[in-house]
């Protein structure tokens, strides 16, 4: 079955980059997604690459995909205390346009 | 702009009792409606979701159950909790690209 696998901790120093690793199974994946989620808050759309494109980049934020490895990341250039969060990997597959499966979140602990 | 509101943002309930956790969206019209729950460290899992006003699918056998009265209101219930419900709540909308999440339940069951 569909299925999305992501780290569960990654510390960095504040200044340095973060890079978050997701891989998912599905092949079909139409979309692939980063969401932000800080403490007790709903999730928050981050970016968002289509499954035809291999990087996109949103000024601090830059996502790669592999598409034939099923390998998402997500890199956060100069990180900062307030990226500190949990940051989810999701991808919207390709049958059941309604289904989005998410990772289990990965929690970046930015340090000063 | 589209906006989504959910409440109460925490609840204590005890194991029995009745749920009721509501969700309505602003801004939009037939959007795509998802009920989903975070347990503690584990990621999102998709409970329900709604395409259109009384049409609800469920993903997950289990003791929620979900309604869809008006086109912009999205309703979670249970007739009696289980601690095992116990979970960060999250509704969301969509019109097809991402989600937009709602702030959030945390419903706790004693």
């Amino acid at each position: 079955g569909e299925d999305v696998e992501q780290s569960l901790f990654l510390s960095v120093r504040e200044g340095d980059s973060s890079v978050i690793n997701c891989t998912y199974t599905d092949s079909s994946s139409t979309y692939l997604y980063w969401y932000k989620q800080e403490p007790g808050a709903g999730l928050q759309l981050l970016t968002y690459i289509f499954s035809n494109m291999d990087m996109k980049q949103d000024q601090r934020l830059t996502v790669l995909l592999n598409k034939k490895d099923k390998h998402l990341s997500l890199r956060i250039a100069d990180t900062q205390t307030g990226d500190s969060a949990i940051y989810f990997c999701a991808e919207r597959t390709g049958t059941g346009g309604f289904k989005t499966i998410f990772g289990a979140g990965t929690r970046l602990f930015v340090k000063a | 702009s589209q906006t989504i509101h959910q409440w109460p943002a925490t609840l204590v309930q005890p194991v029995g009792s009745p749920l009721s956790l509501e969700c309505t969206v602003e801004g939009t019209s037939n959007p795509n409606l998802y009920w989903y729950r975070q347990a503690a460290g584990r990621g999102l899992q998709l409970l329900f979701y709604s395409v259109g006003i009384g049409q609800i699918s469920s993903e997950v056998p289990q003791n929620l159950s979900a309604s869809r009265p008006q086109d912009r209101q999205f309703i979670l219930s249970s007739k009696k909790l289980l601690l095992s419900d116990s979970g960060f709540y999250l509704c969301a909308w969509s019109e097809g690209g991402g989600y937009t999440f709602g702030s959030g339940t945390r419903l706790t069951v004693v």
